[in-house]
């Protein structure tokens, strides 16, 4: 089963709020990663927050790690319509250097 | 630099046929790794690599196989093609042998008919 888990598996809101997705896993990590994938392309990197980080920052993007609860938020502040895309978290498992990503969570800001 | 690039861009098989799948990357990169992208499913891990010789299978490798001759390929067989194999698949690379920021390829839309 897949090691990371999102929530909510769709979200929609209006230029200018403030986006939330939360990402939930398994077993203890190296690190964790968000990606985010616009329609039919391939995925990009947006950021890494290591297992001894507990926030990181990027732009309008803010990543928080609860290592004691498995979990993994990430803050998109004054989105626009450009930021619409499907975000996944994706964790890298103590055990080994597997990538595995979660199912999820796709995310329209309506201009 | 190119960067990460896939080939074909899409493909149709016949159930029982087999291909390849090309993926190479122009960055040196040691770690690559093949996905499937299926609806609702997310990204789900078939085969990775940490440099040339080194494969190791991911969460579902059934009926894929892979070779790492060089740093810069690493191509994805199907051996016997399965409706279930109809996918978006991406490979991804990224620097160094551990789990960095990965560089994904544009994919490869497969059907199975």
């Amino acid at each position: 089963s897949q090691q990371g888990e999102e929530d909510p598996q769709a979200l929609s809101i209006q230029e200018g709020e403030n986006a939330t997705m939360n990402c939930s896993y398994k077993t203890s990590i190296n690190n964790l990663q968000w990606y985010r994938q616009n329609s039919g392309r391939g995925l990009v990197h947006l950021i890494l927050i290591r297992s001894n980080e507990r926030e990181k920052h990027s732009g309008r993007l803010r990543v928080t790690l609860d290592t004691s609860k498995k979990s993994s938020s990430l803050l998109i502040t004054a989105s626009r319509a450009a930021d619409t895309a499907s975000y996944f978290c994706a964790t890298d498992a103590r055990q080994g250097g597997k990538l595995i990503f979660g199912q999820g969570t796709e995310l329209s800001v309506k201009p | 630099n190119a960067g990460v690039t896939q080939t074909p861009k899409f493909q149709v098989l016949k159930t029982g046929q087999s291909m390849t799948l090309q993926c190479a990357q122009d960055m040196n990169h040691e770690y690559m790794s093949w996905y499937r992208q299926d609806p609702g499913m997310g990204l789900r891990l078939i085969h990775y690599s940490v440099g040339a010789g080194i494969t190791d299978q991911g969460e579902v490798p059934n009926g894929y196989n892979v070779s790492r001759s060089t740093t810069e390929d690493f191509p994805l067989r199907l051996l016997s093609a399965a409706p279930s194999q109809t996918s978006v698949y991406f490979c991804a690379s990224s620097y160094g042998t551990g789990i960095r920021e990965q560089y994904f390829g544009p994919g490869t839309r497969l059907t199975v008919t």
